[in-house]
């Protein structure tokens, strides 16, 4: 059993605020991690996507960061607004197809 | 593209009866993956296919679930007969051949099992 750990469980942050969790995953037969942000009553939505050890992806005012080595990944959101309310799952994909979820963190941007 | 489709959306049924959900991966995709997400489990991956054949189903939780891939186009999610602590939301997701490190997942199944 493949243990992928999100922490924290649950962030309430006020809006303006810069915000950071994190995703534990094994380090070896890593071949991708993934981001997902989720929201209520709607499927996930691919963020990004990382192969390589010391990648940085962004996307606006989101960013994350990779460190396979260590088995990390550090999801980072500058400036949060209400709208980026939601469950950020990571999920780690070995050297077969299927992903393993962590349990989420779920964001509550405070107007 | 209208993405993966899954119906029904929302099933509401008895114990003891047969469910079958259905899903409609993005054309051209060649993997097809089924999840259920509960509060205690989390997102958790049931079984996915590669090309229709069934690659992993290490995740279905016992013989009363099974899935089929009759083709490139549509797979179902059967539950027979159906207990209560199926009730979940059942996500199906697909991904591309050249593309392998994505998965675009459908809208979700509700099932409640009463």
């Amino acid at each position: 059993i493949l243990n992928v750990e999100q922490s924290p469980q649950s962030l309430h942050v006020q809006e303006g605020d810069s915000t950071n969790f994190t995703c534990s995953f094994p380090s070896s037969n890593f071949y991708a991690l993934h981001w997902y942000r989720w929201e209520t009553a709607k499927s996930p939505e691919a963020l990004f996507v990382m192969t390589l050890n010391g990648d940085e992806k962004k996307k606006g005012r989101i960013s994350a960061t990779l460190n396979t080595k260590e088995g990390y990944s550090y999801l980072y959101i500058k400036g949060s607004q209400p709208e980026d309310s939601a469950t950020y799952l990571c999920a780690f994909q070995g050297s077969a197809r299927q992903l393993t979820f962590g349990s989420g963190t779920q964001l509550t941007v405070l107007p | 593209d209208a993405g993966v489709i899954q119906s029904p959306r929302h099933e509401v049924t008895e114990m003891g009866q047969e469910v079958t959900l259905r899903c409609k991966p993005i054309s051209g995709h060649n993997s097809l993956f089924w999840y259920r997400q509960t509060m205690m489990r989390g997102l958790e991956l049931l079984i996915y296919f590669n090309n229709n054949v069934p690659i992993d189903d290490s995740g279905m939780p016992e013989d009363r679930f099974s899935a089929k891939m009759p083709n490139a186009s549509f797979s179902t999610l059967k539950i027979q007969p159906s207990e209560p602590r199926d009730s979940a939301v059942y996500f199906c997701a697909s991904s591309p051949a050249d593309r392998v490190y994505e998965q675009y997942f459908g809208p979700g199944t509700r099932l409640t099992v009463t």
